[in-house]
Formats: C-alpha cells, structure tokens, sequence
C-alpha cells in the first residue's frame, strides 16, 4: 500500500496562476479531507469528502474548489492563487469521519505564491 | 469556542530523558482525542486514539493520558531518542458537525545527544 499520496512535493505559483494539487489513496476510504498548516497554527480545513461524489466546506474554503469523481482521488483546485494561499497542504484519509477511525495524511504539498 | 491548546510551545531535552507534553481542550461535545506525531517536511502520523471511556493508552515509550472531567491530557515520552524530535499535536474529535477534527498548535520537541 502506497497510502496517501500528493503531487507536487513543491510548487511556486505567481498571483493569478490557477493549479491543480493531487490527492490519492490506495486503502479504499470514505472519507478525503483536505487541510492547510500555517506558522504557528493548528490544522485547518478546507473541504472534505464522505465519498465518491459528496464533497463539503470546511472552515478555511474560499479560493478553494474540488471534486470526487473516485473513490481514490480527491484533488484540490486553486482558482485564482494569492499570496495569502501560502501554506503547506495536506490531504488525508479515513475509513470514516465519524468515531475514533484513524486519518492518514499524505507527504504534504509546500506552496509559494508570489 | 472548540479550541485545543497545548503547552510547552516548544521544548529541549537531552537524550535518554522523559519529558512530558499537555492539552487542554474546550471542545463539546467530545467524541475522542488524538495524538500526532510530525517530522518536519512530512505529514502528521498518528500515535494514540482515546474515547472518553479511556484514560491511559500506549504505543511504545509514548503513552497518552486523558481526564475526560478537566478536559486535560498528557503525551509522555519515556527515554527520549534523537528521532523523537518532531512536532506533537493534540486534535480533539466533535461529538457531532461530522466528527470534524480541532488541532492544537503543536509542542515542537527537540532531543541532543
């Protein structure tokens, strides 16, 4: 099992440039989420998936898009890239978002806007 | 407001020694607590899940601790090595909104020889 995966490891984007960053798992889970670190805070979400199809807001959505057409990818879009979307992301899975089911989160994705 | 906070922000210690890390939380309702373990440049890799019903757990030198009544918790780290040094966080699990995760900030531990 590869487990979660994201590409790219890196990215610099310039204001305005649109990019796709990539999310799969191989261990056939429900639930995709996808969150972003900042510098002195907690993880925050941005949208999340309960399955192939189904996707919702988290708390820190906009600039953001995605989509769940499989089970094993959920790939986050950014639209229109600010400075304010630098960050490192990460993707995460689980059998379920519900109880004490385990996540896994992939290597993370660092991104630079200018 | 949910929120996990956890002390020290950061810590040293040499190796071979104990140290023990803490998490209070104001999250309701309160489905489980988790804790991670970071390496820099890598993604958060879980070490303890605990229900409310739990409240010792152990993986390893790691063991957890959690009272469920003052909403605390402990990370304590048993004979520390030099691949300890990581970033710890504390995420608690709402009881409802989906089971949705509150990070905590994160103890970054630093283990010398």
């Amino acid at each position: 099992n590869a487990g979660v995966t994201q590409t790219p490891k890196f990215q610099v984007l310039k204001t305005g440039q649109s990019m796709t960053l990539q999310c799969a798992q191989d261990m056939n889970h429900e639930y995709m989420s996808w969150y972003r670190q900042d510098p002195g805070m907690g993880l925050r979400l941005i949208h999340y998936s309960v399955g192939a199809g189904i996707t919702d807001q988290g708390e820190v959505p906009n600039g953001y898009n995605v989509s769940r057409s499989t089970t094993e990818d959920f790939p986050l879009r950014l639209l229109s890239a600010a400075p304010s979307q630098t960050s490192v992301y990460f993707c995460a899975s689980s059998y379920s978002n519900l109880g004490s089911y385990e996540q896994y989160f992939g290597p993370g994705t660092r991104l630079t806007v200018t | 407001k949910n929120q996990v906070e956890q002390s020290p922000q950061s810590l040293i210690i040499l190796e071979g020694k104990n140290c023990t890390l803490q998490c209070n939380y104001t999250v309701s309702p309160f489905s489980n607590l988790r804790w991670y373990k970071q390496d820099t440049g890598r993604g958060p890799v879980s070490l303890t899940i605990m229900t409310f019903s739990e409240n010792t757990k152990s993986n390893g030198r790691y063991t957890a601790t959690l009272d469920a009544d003052t909403k605390q918790s402990s990370l304590h780290i048993t004979a520390s090595q030099l691949s300890d040094s990581a970033s710890y966080i504390c995420v608690v699990s709402l009881g409802n909104q989906g089971g949705k995760l509150i990070f905590g900030q994160g103890t970054e531990l630093s283990v010398k020889p």
